[in-house]
C-alpha cells in the first residue's frame, strides 16, 4: 500500500521569506512523486514530479522539491514567496514497479503568504 | 490546446436522486481517471480508463457509482441513488500513454472538478 502524508494543514509565511511545504511518502518499491497545486474555485495544476535522476526538481512558477530517498521526503521549496502563491498545495506519489496509475494524495497543506 | 472539461461545475441533489457527471479529457489522452476529495479530506483515486476499457477500478466505493467511455473519449460517473456521503469535489484527470521508455511517469492532468452537494 502507499501513503502520503502532509504535516501541517496550514503554512504561513511573509511574502519574500522563503516557503517549504512538506511531504513524506510511502511505497512498498521506487516513487514517482507530484506537486499540484489548486487555486481557489480551480482545478488542480501540475507544478512538478520528481521521476528519477537529479534530487532537485524544478517546476512552474519558481518553484522546486528535493526528493529524499533515506526520509522519505519531497519537501516542496521556493526561494522568495508570493501573495499569488497562496493556494491549496497537494504532494502525490505512485509506485513505479507496479503496474497501477493511480496517484495517492496527501490530504493538502494550505499556503497563505502575508503581504 | 484546451484542458480537461468537467460538466456541471456544481450540482446540488437530494439524497435519493441520481445526478451524473461528465468528463471531456484533453485530446489524444487515451488514459481518462476519476478522483474524489469528500469533506476536505484526501483526493482518492476511485478509477482509471484506458481508451474504453476500465483499467483499475479499485477506488470505486459501491455499485452505486457507474463509470463509462464509450468510444474512448468522454467519460460519465453516475451515482444512482446519492447519498449524503457522496458530497464532496469529483476531479478527473487524463493522460497520455508513454509507447517507449518508463511507463507510468506521464503527468495526469486535472479539470476544474464537479463540486456535488447531497441534501
Amino acid at each position: 500500500a502507499q501513503s502520503v502524508a502532509q504535516p501541517e494543514d496550514q503554512v504561513n509565511v511573509a511574502e519574500g521569506n522563503p516557503l517549504t511545504v512538506k511531504c513524506t511518502y510511502s511505497v512498498s518499491g521506487n516513487p514517482y512523486l507530484f506537486w499540484y497545486v489548486q487555486y481557489p474555485n480551480r482545478g488542480l495544476q501540475f507544478l512538478l514530479k520528481y521521476i528519477t535522476g537529479d534530487n532537485l526538481v524544478k517546476g512552474s512558477y519558481g518553484f522546486e522539491a528535493e526528493f529524499n530517498k533515506s526520509q522519505t521526503s519531497f519537501h516542496l521549496k521556493k526561494p522568495s514567496a508570493l501573495v499569488s502563491d497562496s493556494a491549496l498545495y497537494f504532494c502525490a506519489v505512485r509506485d513505479r514497479d507496479t503496474g497501477r496509475r493511480a496517484l495517492t494524495f496527501g490530504s493538502g497543506t494550505r499556503l497563505q503568504v502575508q503581504p | 490546446e484546451a484542458g480537461v472539461t468537467q460538466f456541471p461545475s456544481h450540482s446540488v441533489i437530494e439524497k435519493g436522486q441520481t445526478v451524473t457527471l461528465r468528463c471531456d479529457p484533453i485530446s489524444g489522452h487515451d488514459n481518462l481517471y476519476w478522483y474524489r476529495r469528500v469533506m476536505g479530506k484526501e483526493i482518492k483515486f476511485l478509477l482509471h480508463f484506458v481508451k474504453e476499457s476500465k483499467q483499475d477500478e479499485s477506488g470505486m466505493p459501491n455499485n452505486r457509482f457507474l463509470a463509462e467511455r464509450t468510444g474512448g473519449t468522454y467519460s460519465t460517473l453516475k451515482v444512482q441513488p446519492a447519498e449524503l456521503e457522496d458530497s464532496g469535489v469529483y476531479f478527473c484527470a487524463s493522460s497520455h500513454s508513454r509507447t517507449s521508455g518508463a511507463r507510468g511517469q506521464e503527468t495526469q492532468y486535472f479539470g476544474p472538478g464537479t463540486r456535488l452537494l447531497v441534501l
